[in-house]
């Protein structure tokens, strides 16, 4: 079957370290998000990728980073710059057409301890 | 101000209730507009989506879009259990090439039994 997986689903983390999120599509998707959920505030766009080797900052990229090595893998990295990680994350694909059908992964929770 | 304002909740309702969930939004460059669920701990799943000013309807879900008035509702007829979930619209202006989503807060509903 066609979908996203995100791998952990928890995920803790010590202060001062870097983790990093893995997100994996196998719907042929050129375009590929990381968003950022905390109670009360939606989803923010961290990251996006519209092509491989390719990605650009969204509106809370800071203390985040990301890479696009193959069109199917598209893992955020939450370094020790990102003052407050903990938090619901959610990578999600869409084609490139004009109907922006998000399609989400099951998210990862990290915690920091 | 926030591009999509969408109050969070949470909302009660019996069971058999009509249930409208709304956004507003400031953008007038908008033309895609999708209503997502999500039950707790797991990723969004898409609704419905309309394109444009219209009504859209599928199944016991009537999807409303009021451009001149930048409003777009969420209908649920004969609320069940199992509706019991967070709402989010969430809304893109692209033509071809990227779309960029932006949520709304979500809505938490219960129906209960």
């Amino acid at each position: 079957d066609g979908g996203i997986t995100q791998s952990p689903k928890y995920l803790f983390r010590k202060e001062g370290q870097n983790v990093t999120l893995s997100c994996e599509q196998n719907l042929n998707h050129d375009a590929m998000y990381w968003y950022r959920q905390d109670p009360g505030q939606g989803l923010r766009l961290i990251y996006y990728s519209q092509i491989v080797n390719d990605f650009q900052k969204g509106d809370i990229a800071e203390g985040y980073s990301v890479s696009r090595e193959k069109k199917e893998s598209f893992p955020l990295t939450v370094t020790s710059a990102q003052k407050n990680p903990t938090a619901f994350y959610l990578c999600a694909s869409t084609s490139t057409g004009v109907i922006a059908e998000a399609f989400f992964g099951q998210g990862t929770r990290l915690t920091v301890v | 101000q926030k591009e999509v304002e969408q109050d969070p909740g949470p909302l009660s309702v019996p069971e058999g209730a009509i249930v409208s969930l709304n956004c507003t939004y400031s953008n007038s460059a908008f033309q895609y507009f999708m209503w997502y669920r999500q039950y707790s701990r797991k990723g969004p799943e898409l609704l419905m989506y309309t394109y444009s000013s219209g009504n859209k309807e599928d199944g016991r879900f009537t999807a409303q879009v009021d451009k001149s008035s930048k409003y777009i509702s969420l209908f649920i007829r004969d609320s069940q259990p199992s509706d019991s979930a967070t709402y989010l619209c969430a809304m893109s202006g692209g033509a071809g090439g990227y779309n960029k989503l932006i949520f709304g807060a979500g809505t938490r509903l219960a129906v209960h039994p």
